[in-house]
């Protein structure tokens, strides 16, 4: 099956740093992928969504300018939270959807790990 | 706007009990049905999805799920809960092809087994 990766699984920054977490497809070509926040004991908020070579899509509420999204490769994007503060401190999931062999699998998000990020 | 509703936010079974846990959604197309499953501290595992067909899906641990249309409803079931199927359950709702590819996740139900 389609395997997802996530890097770092756990960090933990001072306020005001910045913080790179990586997504990565490992057998297949990633044509998209999501960031999901997700707080303690709730549901999955989608953040954005990114597509290969383009800029990102972000959910409403989301700062763009805060949560910034790269998609350079069919197998890696990345995202960076810009001078984090505590509020920032969630597990972040992401998940890719590419074309595998398996017609109905076209529309099948395949999850990553998550990270967990704690500012302090 | 797609919805999925969990109304259950908590469920405890005894170890070897069935297990029900209930997922209704609102979509205006054929939806893309999903359930997943998470671990405290780890991502999103997919047990079974459903989009057309046998509207009873078998899917992995044993797990298995009926859509009905006329309920809107895509419940999970198990025969038989395993202390190891404590975990967080979510149902997620999208569109087959297009539509962005969002999925839409319910709140979760948390399961706890009890010995």
């Amino acid at each position: 099956g389609a395997v997802v990766s996530q890097h770092p699984s756990w960090v933990i920054c001072k306020s005001g740093t910045s913080v790179k977490i990586e997504c990565r497809s490992l057998d297949f070509q990633a044509t998209t992928m999501f960031w999901y926040r997700q707080f303690p004991k709730q549901s999955l908020m989608l953040m954005a969504t990114s597509n290969e070579g383009s800029k990102a899509t972000y959910e409403q509420g989301v700062e763009k300018d805060k949560f910034l999204i790269n998609h350079a490769s069919l197998t890696l994007s990345t995202l960076t939270v810009t001078s984090a503060h505590p509020e920032d401190s969630s597990f972040y999931i992401c998940s890719a959807r590419g074309y595998l062999l398996a017609d109905d699998s076209y529309n099948e998000q395949f999850f990553g790990p998550g990270t967990r990020l704690t500012v302090l | 706007a797609q919805s999925v509703t969990q109304p259950d936010i908590h469920i405890t079974v005894s170890e070897g009990a069935s297990l029900e846990l209930r997922c209704n959604y609102s979509y205006g197309a054929t939806p893309y049905l999903f359930w997943y499953v998470q671990s405290p501290g780890q991502g999103l595992q997919l047990l079974l999805k459903y989009f057309s067909g046998d509207t009873l899906v078998q899917g992995i641990k044993g797990f298995e799920a009926e859509f009905k249309r006329s309920q809107s409803s895509f419940n999970l079931r198990k025969p038989s809960v395993h202390w190891s199927d404590a975990a967080e359950y979510f149902c997620a709702v999208g569109p087959f092809t297009g539509g962005g590819n969002k999925l839409t996740f319910g709140t979760g139900t948390q399961l706890k087994v009890e010995l």
